[in-house]
């Protein structure tokens, strides 16, 4: 059974620190994985998705890397903002589920400071 | 478009009672999905549907039951409200069925 780890489990940095998530996955059997982000009492947002022939995909400030093989991957956000403020979860989806049913970590909180 | 739509946000039921869990979206996607988040949990998923006419269970489908009449609806039905129920439930969707999940805000639930 997919196992999903992400640490730390909270975060708190002064603004313009460049930051990393760390997610880590039991199962290296994956067909993709996003980084989703969820804001206080809101739904989830997709940040990024990265397919398991990828090493890494980027969005402005962010940049999701995938290591498959060690059953790694982590969010680097450049220059945080306080808007950066938020819960971030990652969710690889398991390769022969049968369907793709993404498997949710705890999430890492992170509050950056003004 | 307004993506995908919940109501309602808040309810308190009592054990034993029952509601439905709207879920809504106007993207004309296929795959929905229905999960439950408890406090300092992930995300489990409870039930998905691949088009109308078509569910099957997730993680935690026991007390919930769905329906997709269209594409556009998939409602979540809790008969027998227990306490173990109370979470906040999210409704997704997505376009192909490893692609990106679009959520919904949410409906947080309390059953006393």
């Amino acid at each position: 059974k997919q196992e999903v780890t992400q640490i730390p489990a909270a975060l708190s940095v002064p603004e313009g620190e460049n930051l990393v998530l760390n997610c880590s996955f039991t199962d290296s059997a994956i067909y993709n994985l996003q980084w989703f982000r969820q804001d206080p009492g809101k739904g989830l947002t997709s940040l990024l998705l990265i397919q398991s022939s990828q090493r890494e995909q980027t969005s402005g400030r962010l940049n999701a890397s995938l290591d498959k093989s060690s059953g790694r991957s982590t969010l680097y956000i450049a220059a945080s903002q306080p808007g950066d403020s938020a819960t971030y979860l990652c969710a690889p989806s398991p390769e022969f589920s049968g369907t793709y049913k993404y498997i949710f970590g705890t999430g890492t909180r992170l509050k950056v400071l003004a | 478009n307004a993506g995908v739509t919940q109501t309602p946000k808040f309810r308190i039921l009592k054990i034993g009672q029952s509601m439905t869990l709207q879920c809504t979206q106007d993207m004309n996607h296929n795959y929905m999905y229905w999960y439950r988040q408890d406090p300092g949990m992930g995300l489990k998923l409870i039930y998905y549907s691949v088009g109308a006419g078509i569910t099957d269970k997730g993680e935690v489908p026991n007390g919930y039951n769905v329906s997709r009449s269209t594409t556009e609806d998939f409602p979540l039905r809790l008969e027998l409200a227990a306490p173990s129920q109370t979470s906040v439930y999210f409704c997704a969707s997505s376009y192909l069925e490893e692609g990106t999940q679009y959520f919904g805000p949410g409906t947080r639930l309390l059953v006393l």
